[in-house]
């Protein structure tokens, strides 16, 4: 299958601060990426579908000045968790459905989120 | 909202079938049905899609209702590697989000 491939795969930061995880399609083109949160013991929960060159489109209840996404080429997504909190902690993981790579998205390996 | 029922949980012995339903009795027309599976700490990783017909490929078999109410997941020999958390998914075919349920935890054991 499509490879995805996310980064960090796991990060620690301080409160207040910032984090950037990068999601990339490394063999294919991605015109639409899905980024997901998952708490321990829970399913995935859909935060915003990006569409490369245009603004991400949030799920409700998800703050769009909190998780800002960026999908600037058809092959890097970026999520950014800004001004972390303890209650951000979480597992992220960003999808991505291809021009050309048939109807199923594909999936990064996660990364995991500790806010101290 | 997901539109899918499945078990929480089933058990399955290391080298048998693995039968896994899943009831999406409000199905629309127009929507496949997906289904992935999570391993502990992973993304999820794409088994099998279909829309009326049976499907089969390297990993597993869809098994679809001729009404398309509901569907079975079929692993034909289950082995300690399959122990998963199994999603059904239903979805317009192209990009459309993948929203996912409860899922069903599958043991397998030796």
């Amino acid at each position: 299958g499509a490879v995805v491939s996310q980064h960090p795969s796991r990060v620690i930061c301080k409160s207040g601060t910032s984090v950037k995880i990068e999601c990339r399609s490394l063999d294919f083109q991605a015109t639409t990426m899905f980024w997901y949160r998952q708490f321990p013991k829970q399913s995935l929960m859909l935060m915003a579908t990006s569409n490369e060159g245009s603004k991400a489109t949030y799920e409700q209840g998800v703050e769009k000045d909190k998780f800002l996404i960026n999908h600037a080429s058809l092959t890097l997504s970026t999520l950014t968790v800004t001004s972390a909190h303890p209650e951000d902690s979480s597992f992220y993981i960003c999808s991505a459905l291809g021009v050309l790579r048939g109807s199923e998205a594909f999936f990064g390996q996660g990364t995991r989120l500790t806010v101290v | 909202d997901a539109k899918t029922t499945q078990p929480p949980s089933m058990d399955c012995a290391e080298g048998r079938a693995a039968n896994l339903p899943c009831n999406h009795s409000t199905i629309s027309g127009n929507e496949y049905v997906y289904w992935y599976r999570q391993i502990h700490s992973q993304g999820p990783q794409y088994i099998i899609h279909g829309l009326k017909n049976n499907e089969t490929n390297e990993m597993a078999s869809l098994i679809i209702t001729e009404d398309r109410k509901s569907s079975t997941l079929i692993l034909p020999h289950a082995t300690l590697r399959d122990t998963a958390v199994y999603y059904c998914i239903v979805r317009v075919e192209r990009g459309d989000k993948l929203v996912f349920g409860a899922g069903t935890i599958l043991r397998v054991k030796s």
